[in-house]
């Protein structure tokens, strides 16, 4: 089954440490996405990248960071300078023809709720 | 700047009804607008899609009115189901002939509850 995969679903996080959230896709797409829910918040994005080796920053980047060394999997790194990072995360993935409107849903994972102990 | 919002955040139907999620936007650039709808505790899944090209899209139970002048859109759904009690965000991007089209900004969210 083609999909994207989140893990792990709950991550709990000491102060002063980082951790890393996976995020897989089988789908072939080029593009892939973070963002961060909030209660009573929409999706705000965090990191996106259009192709390998290649990313952006978002609307809430800082205290973030990501790398995009293989097409399948973009992984996101909380790192103690982000100051408030309980919330659900969500990875997604689209595909974006070249040259071309992208004119393509994103398609989510399950996401992860990361906790502060 | 919220620049895609949805004012309601709960709205409560019989089974059988017609079902209606509102949401504006005020960037005049956004030319490609979604709806998701969310189950607790799983990523959001996309039920349709709209062009600013168009006015209306349908999908089975499922239509998407645009109208850009008054940049609003709304998501009826007919007959509502108890199944279709979940949170529906609309999201909206502007991307023609850009790199970074796929970028999506989302509402805040409407709580649907279908009623048996």
């Amino acid at each position: 089954d083609g999909g994207i995969t989140q893990s792990p679903k709950y991550l709990f996080r000491k102060e002063g440490q980082n951790v890393t959230l996976s995020c897989e896709q089988n789908l072939n797409h080029d593009a892939m996405y973070w963002y961060r829910q909030d209660p009573g918040q929409g999706l705000r994005l965090i990191y996106y990248s259009q192709i390998v080796n290649d990313f952006q920053k978002g609307d809430i980047a800082e205290g973030y960071s990501v790398s995009r060394e293989k097409k399948e999997s973009f992984p996101l790194t909380v790192t103690s300078a982000q100051k408030n990072p309980t919330a659900f995360y969500l990875c997604a993935s689209s595909s974006t023809p070249q040259g071309m409107f992208s004119n393509q849903p994103q398609h989510f994972g399950d996401g992860t709720r990361l906790s502060i102990l | 700047d919220q620049q895609v919002k949805q004012n309601s955040p709960s709205l409560s139907v019989q089974e059988g009804r017609i079902s209606i999620l509102n949401c504006d936007y005020t960037n005049s650039m956004f030319d490609y607008f979604l709806w998701y709808k969310k189950y607790p505790a799983e990523g959001p899944t996309f039920l349709i899609s709209i062009s600013s090209i168009k006015d209306k899209n349908e999908d089975g139970r499922f239509t998407v009115f645009l109208n850009k002048s008054a940049k609003h859109l709304s998501l009826h759904i007919v007959p509502s189901q108890p199944g279709d009690s979940a949170v529906y965000f609309c999201a909206a991007s502007a991307g023609r002939g850009e790199t970074s089209g796929s970028r999506l900004t989302f509402g805040e969210g409407t709580q649907l509850t279908v009623n048996p």
